[in-house]
């Protein structure tokens, strides 16, 4: 079935680049997102991309989209203390979202 | 801005308790989804409903149901608690479905089933 997969824990210094990385298994999903969920919060999209494109830049976001190995990945350049929080990719799949495990980033000074 | 409401922030019930988890939002949105989220799971997909007096299974229906008997409201109900059941839940809505479409979410019930 379906297998959203995603590394538990990530760990950078404040002003380094994040890259947080996903692998998924269905090759027919048209839209593939990250969402982000703040301590104690709900979760809320970050940003997404077609499967027809590579690549999707805003501001200090960049997705990365290989289709033929089907690994997504989000990288935050600058990172910041207000960037940690938990990260979670997600792929469209016929009529619902199948989520990773979720990517835990902390930023440390 | 889209609004998602859950009733608790957090709750505390005994095993075999009957235990109602409302969800409602304020955007006229058609789809509402429960999920469960635990830590090294993720989040995975128990209901959601894309009409009123409509609900379909997700990927963990068992030990749960669900109603939605108005557009803006969802409930989750756990017919009787278990400690397998604590978890954090999360309500979410959108208003297409399907792929091409963002959900917003509430802000979760850390729900502890002693």
């Amino acid at each position: 079935g379906e297998d959203v997969e995603q590394s538990l824990f990530l760990s950078v210094r404040e002003g380094d680049s994040s890259v947080i990385n996903c692998t998924y298994t269905d090759s027919s999903s048209t839209y593939l997102y990250w969402y982000k969920q703040e301590p104690g919060a709900g979760l809320q999209l970050l940003t997404y991309i077609f499967s027809n494109m590579d690549m999707k830049q805003d501001q200090r976001l960049t997705v990365l989209l290989n289709k033929k190995d089907k690994h997504l990945s989000l990288r935050i350049a600058d990172t910041q203390t207000g960037d940690s929080a938990i990260y979670f990719c997600a792929e469209g799949y016929t009529d619902k979202l199948i989520f990773g495990t979720g990517t835990r980033l902390q930023v440390f000074p | 801005d889209v609004k998602v409401t859950q009733s608790s922030r957090y709750l505390v019930k005994r095993t075999g308790e009957k235990v109602f988890l409302e969800c409602v939002q304020d955007m006229d949105h058609e789809n509402m989804f429960w999920y469960r989220q635990d830590p090294g799971l993720g989040l995975r997909l128990i209901y959601f409903s894309y009409d009123v007096k409509m609900k379909e299974k997700g990927d963990i229906p068992e030990g749960y149901s669900v109603s939605r008997e108005k557009k803006e409201r969802f409930s989750l109900i756990l017919e009787s608690a278990s400690t397998n059941q604590t978890s954090m839940y999360l309500c979410a809505s959108s208003l297409f479905g399907g792929r091409l479409d963002e959900q917003f979410f509430g802000p979760g019930t850390r729900l502890t089933v002693l």
